[in-house]
């Protein structure tokens, strides 16, 4: 148990549908994180939330909607995504300020959420 | 711009034979390192990591690393390997991205397979 759950695991959306992403950590972490894991690739990190305040945006597009409404809670929304965005999902989190110095606390991830936009 | 290199992408060992995960990485300072591991279907967990401290980690499993500055490498072993440990491994480096500002860069993961 990594402290660190996500909902729901497993997802299929149309390119048209509306949906949300949940992940919730148990562990009084301050910072939270979204990546996106594609088959052959390295893992990719989306966003980053600093005490509930968003401090990164690695130029993810507009159809991912990140929302943060305490530091125990994160969603993803997804509207109108394309093929390409199918991938595993994962959220993690960590004690200490993302981008605090080069003793970058370790991170604690959900088991991901498994993606298919068909 | 620092960077992270597993050399291989896939590693197969034979059950209690030694497992070399290779790693090595770029950085212009004193980096942090991480190894993770994700068994199939779950989330990466923290193997061990190195943060200035001594030289050669221990970690969860058995896993041990050793920080080689001079070669730049930070490889990952394990005396025996246990079919349980069959996964995908990331090596993971902090990344300097201008004033105080630093973030993870991971590596584009080794998976390993235990045969019986």
């Amino acid at each position: 148990e990594t402290g660190v759950t996500q909902t729901p695991r497993h997802l299929v959306m149309g390119m048209t549908n509306k949906k949300s992403l949940k992940c919730e950590q148990h562990l009084g972490h301050n910072a939270m994180y979204w990546y996106k894991q594609s088959a052959k690739k390295p893992l990719e990190l989306m966003f980053v939330y600093n005490f509930k305040e968003q401090t990164e945006n690695n130029s993810v597009p507009s159809r991912f909607s990140p929302e943060c409404p305490n530091s125990s809670h994160l969603f993803l929304h997804l509207h109108t995504l394309q093929p390409e965005d199918s991938a595993l999902y994962l959220c993690a989190s960590s004690q200490g300020q993302a981008g605090s110095g080069p003793n970058y606390d370790e991170q604690y991830f959900g088991p991901g959420t498994r993606l298919t936009v068909t | 711009a620092q960077s992270v290199t597993q050399l291989d992408s896939h590693v197969s060992v034979s059950e209690g034979t030694p497992v070399l995960l290779r790693c090595n990485y770029s950085s212009s300072y004193s980096p942090s390192l991480f190894w993770y591991v994700q068994h199939p279907n779950k989330g990466l967990q923290l193997l061990l990591k190195y943060t200035s401290a001594a030289t050669l980690v221990k970690g969860i499993n058995g896993f041990e690393a050793e920080f080689k500055k001079s070669e730049t490498s930070f490889h990952l072993t394990k005396p025996s390997a246990h079919m349980s440990d069959a996964a995908e491994y990331f090596c993971v480096v902090t990344d300097y991205s201008g004033g105080s500002n630093y973030k993870l860069t991971f590596g584009k993961g080794t998976l390993l397979t235990v045969n019986p």
